[in-house]
């Protein structure tokens, strides 16, 4: 079993759509939750970063973390063409300076106009 | 968001010859530094883990003599592809870790070994 499981996809959504993007895990030492968006051939970007459980936003995007259940989420509203790429989820047990992230294997998600 | 540079975005090299990738943290000091290949379709595979002023840390499997990786200064890293052959072509991203978490990615680079 991997540490992280990420349906691959891909996921298709019409423009305007809420898109509900999930990662489950198995190593309850992790603390720390990314999500990246990467465009083709292009370097992950950094999306969101929560620490322990909770609820974050930013503009259209939501990241949810449930520790108790393993499962990070994250919600893009008002979805844009924009935002087709893939997502990866990540995690580590340490801040990034310490912590060695093990990723998903990436959502990808395309959004029709 | 840090700012993380990756140079450069694209080189194509011949078999046998070395090619260095510098990855550099703009506006912020990364005390670690890590290195990824990513093969097409696939997630991240972390190569190594480089700390300022110290020997990077390899990931099993990752042969340390064919990549050298050097983290001289707080803002630097580099990661050379010795004796390249054609099953190293691959898109090799680093990224850089500061004090407050999280970790940013430089824009990785497509290296091609003809």
């Amino acid at each position: 079993q991997k540490e992280v499981e990420q349906d691959p996809g891909p996921l298709s959504v019409p423009e305007g759509a809420i898109v509900s993007l999930n990662c489950t895990y198995s190593n309850s030492a992790f603390q720390y939750f990314m999500w990246y968006r990467q465009y083709s051939r292009k370097g992950p970007e950094l999306l969101m970063y929560t620490y322990s459980s909770g609820n974050k936003e930013d503009g259209r995007f939501t990241a949810q973390v449930d520790k108790s259940s393993k499962y990070i989420s994250l919600f893009i509203r008002d979805s844009q063409p924009s935002d087709s790429a893939t997502y990866l989820c990540a995690m580590s047990s340490g801040p990034g300076n310490t912590g060695k992230l093990i990723f998903g294997q990436g959502t990808t998600l395309q959004v029709k106009p | 968001g840090a700012v993380v540079s990756q140079h450069p975005s694209r080189v194509i090299c011949k078999s046998g010859t070395s090619v260095k990738i510098e990855c550099r943290s703009l506006d912020f000091q990364a005390t670690t530094m890590f290195w990824y290949r990513q093969f097409p379709k696939q997630s991240l595979m972390l190569m190594a883990t480089s700390n300022e002023g110290s020997k990077a840390t390899y990931e099993q499997g990752v042969e340390k003599d064919k990549f050298l990786i050097n983290h001289a200064s707080l803002t630097l890293s580099t990661l050379t592809v010795t004796s390249a052959h054609p099953e190293d072509s691959s898109f090799y991203i680093c990224s850089a870790a500061g004090h407050n978490g999280g970790a940013f990615f430089g824009q990785g680079t497509r290296l091609t070994v003809v």
